[in-house]
Parts: C-alpha cells; structure tokens; sequence
C-alpha cells in the first residue's frame, strides 16, 4: 500500500479566493489523478496529473479553474481558483503505485472546501 | 465506455447477518473491479479487487466479492456484520491499459445492533 498526505485537510474560504491543495505520496508512484466529491456524491475525476508536463482533464474541468502541478514524481498540487459555493466539496488526490500493476487506487484523507 | 451501476442507495442489515452490496458493471474488454470504503469524514480505503483468476476474491475486514461474467456483476459480500461496517461503499471498473478508474455512485451500508 501507499501513505497519501493531503493538506490542508478542511478549509473554510471566501468566495472569489483560490485555494491549493497539496499531496505527497510516500511510494514510488505510476500515475497520480485528482477527484472531486460533491456532498452526498460519488466521485468524478478532474484531472492527470502528468509530471514535468500540463495535467489531462476530465470534460467539464478546465486548468484556468484547476491549475494542477507535478513537479516530481511524488508530489502534486490542485488550485481551486476563484471559488464559489458550488466549489464546496472533499477534493482526493490519488495514485498509483510502481509495484502494484493491476491499477487500484490510493487515496488521501481528502480535503473538504467550504466556500462561503 | 466504462461505466458502474450500483442499483442500491441503501443497505441496511442486522449485525451478525450476511450483507450483500450489489455491483454492475459495462466494459470493452476484460474487466479490472475494485472496491472501496469511505467512512466518515475520511479518505477511500481499498478494500479488494478482481483481476483475473478465481471468481471469488477475498479482501480487508472479512469482505469478500464474486466476479461473475455472465451477469456483468461484482457483488461484495460478507458472511457477518459488524456495526462498525456501517460506511459509503463504492464499486470501480477499468480494463487493461486504461488507467482511470470509474466510480459508482457508492451504497451507503448501516449495520444495526
């Protein structure tokens, strides 16, 4: 398995603010993807991210909204940017890990965005 | 495209009872399933997974989930419940040389005393 850190883990943000998330990941990864979970929601992939290089997004997600970062192998980042309440959600960064090549995820703890 | 039904918002059982959360699935080609947990206010947690092989997989906490072909179904499956099983239960799909994951939009199990 993988330990996933995200943080921060909660905020509470004011409309029109940006926010970034960041993830490490303790293992030597394969692929790293970001999803979104709405209240009450399953979850909907935003995003790849892709190192060294600009992330793949999911339809409906755009980088001027999701600016996503890979600077190295293990580490990633997710802006929300200029938030609204409809941004309210738990955002989970995940991997995939080098030893495991059968796909499953890891998840982080998540990060749950308020936004007032 | 990869797609992931489960037909069950809700699943309530008694403790000590079997427990059953149902899974269809849709793919172009052989099918990779998972399974996770989410309890509160916490990450997903893997629970199992099919790749190939023996239909029946057995995974964390004493789940266990049977592949089944012919029906397109992964059903997870427990012989006891426990209370603290109560959490949001999510099916994934995706087939070999496809990266993503798909979700299912996740059965909420509460295990009574």
């Amino acid at each position: 398995s993988a330990v996933i850190s995200q943080k921060p883990s909660r905020d509470i943000c004011q409309r029109g603010t940006s926010l970034t998330i960041q993830c490490q990941v303790d293992s030597q990864v394969t692929m790293m993807f970001w999803y979104r979970q709405q209240p009450g929601q399953s979850l909907t992939l935003i995003a790849t991210a892709n190192q060294g290089s600009e992330a793949t997004y999911e339809s409906g997600f755009v980088i001027d909204k999701f600016p996503i970062s890979r600077p190295n192998l293990t580490f990633s980042t997710l802006t929300v940017s200029n938030m609204s309440p409809e941004d309210s959600s738990i955002y989970l960064c995940s991997a995939t890990i080098r030893h495991t090549n059968t796909g499953e995820l890891f998840f982080g703890e998540g990060s749950r965005l308020t936004v007032l | 495209a990869q797609s992931v039904a489960q037909p069950e918002d809700q699943v309530n059982v008694a403790e000590g009872n079997p427990l059953t959360v149902k899974c269809t699935y849709s793919v172009s080609g052989n099918p990779y399933l998972f399974w996770y947990v989410q309890y509160p206010n916490r990450g997903l947690q893997f629970l199992l997974k099919y790749i190939t092989g023996d239909n029946l997989v057995k995974g964390s906490y004493g789940f266990e989930a049977e592949f089944n072909k012919s029906q397109t179904s992964f059903h997870l499956k427990k012989p006891s419940a426990l209370v603290s099983d109560s959490a949001l239960y999510f099916c994934a799909v995706r087939t070999e040389g496809f990266q993503k994951l798909v979700f299912g939009t996740g059965t909420r199990l509460l295990v009574s005393p």
